[in-house]
């Protein structure tokens, strides 16, 4: 079993739903990021988060550290927004573990 | 701020041969993290390189190393090239040792033939 585990693997909608991206972890983190990845492999961090809620623009962040579960959602989605969404946590030591990724296909 | 920069970006070897890449990290971020991207085993840690030392490393061979320079920029380097080792090679950087926000690299696309 993967230490961080993401669903769905594959999410498709319309423009303008609203969407939920999910990360569970099975180990003890300080820090979560949520990642944003383009066809051609460019990767934008999105949010760090060790606790509670964070928001930028359409995106909210959230994370539970006692359920060890953080949700990524998307408020009016767009086309632009057909991505991979990464969720990576800081476990033991200085690494980035990271889940399997959600790829999101938002249709117009 | 310019972003973090990687060279070259794309590379084709065959199998046997060695490579080195390049990562120059966000002026004053001292850590940098170099991770392997495939279609299989998704995103992996490499390594992570602070003030020239390395400080932590994943479950590769030694085949992969790297070093980093007074500079902070980074170099990983793949011997004897294997059809597997075909990937995009990431590398991030941060301002410090701890949780920090990390800044992704354009990656390198390495194809082994």
């Amino acid at each position: 079993k993967n230490e961080v585990e993401q669903s769905p693997q594959n999410l498709t909608a319309q423009e303008g739903e609203f969407i939920t991206i999910n990360c569970s972890y099975s180990v003890g983190i300080s820090a979560l990021h949520w990642l944003q990845q383009h066809p051609g492999g460019g990767i934008v961090s999105l949010f760090m988060l060790s606790s509670g809620k964070k928001k930028h623009g359409r995106l909210i962040a959230t994370i539970n550290i006692q359920e060890k579960h953080s949700s990524l959602h998307i408020t009016a989605s767009h086309p632009r927004d057909s991505a991979v969404y990464i969720c990576a946590v800081w476990a033991s030591g200085s690494r980035l573990t990271f889940g399997e990724g959600t790829q999101l296909t938002v249709n117009p | 701020k310019a972003g973090v920069t990687q060279t070259p970006r794309y590379l084709i070897k065959t199998r046997g041969q060695q490579v080195t890449l390049s990562c120059s990290p966000i002026s004053g971020h001292r850590s940098v993290s170099w991770y392997q991207q495939t279609p299989g085993q998704g995103l992996q840690f490499l390594f992570e390189y602070f003030s020239e030392t390395q400080r932590n490393k994943g479950n590769f061979p030694g085949r992969f190393s790297g070093r980093q320079f007074s500079n902070s920029r980074s170099e990983m380097n793949v011997s004897t090239l294997e059809l597997g080792d075909s990937a995009l090679y990431l590398c991030a950087s941060r301002a410090g040792q701890g949780e920090d926000t990390q800044y992704f690299g354009p990656g390198t696309r390495l194809t082994v033939l």
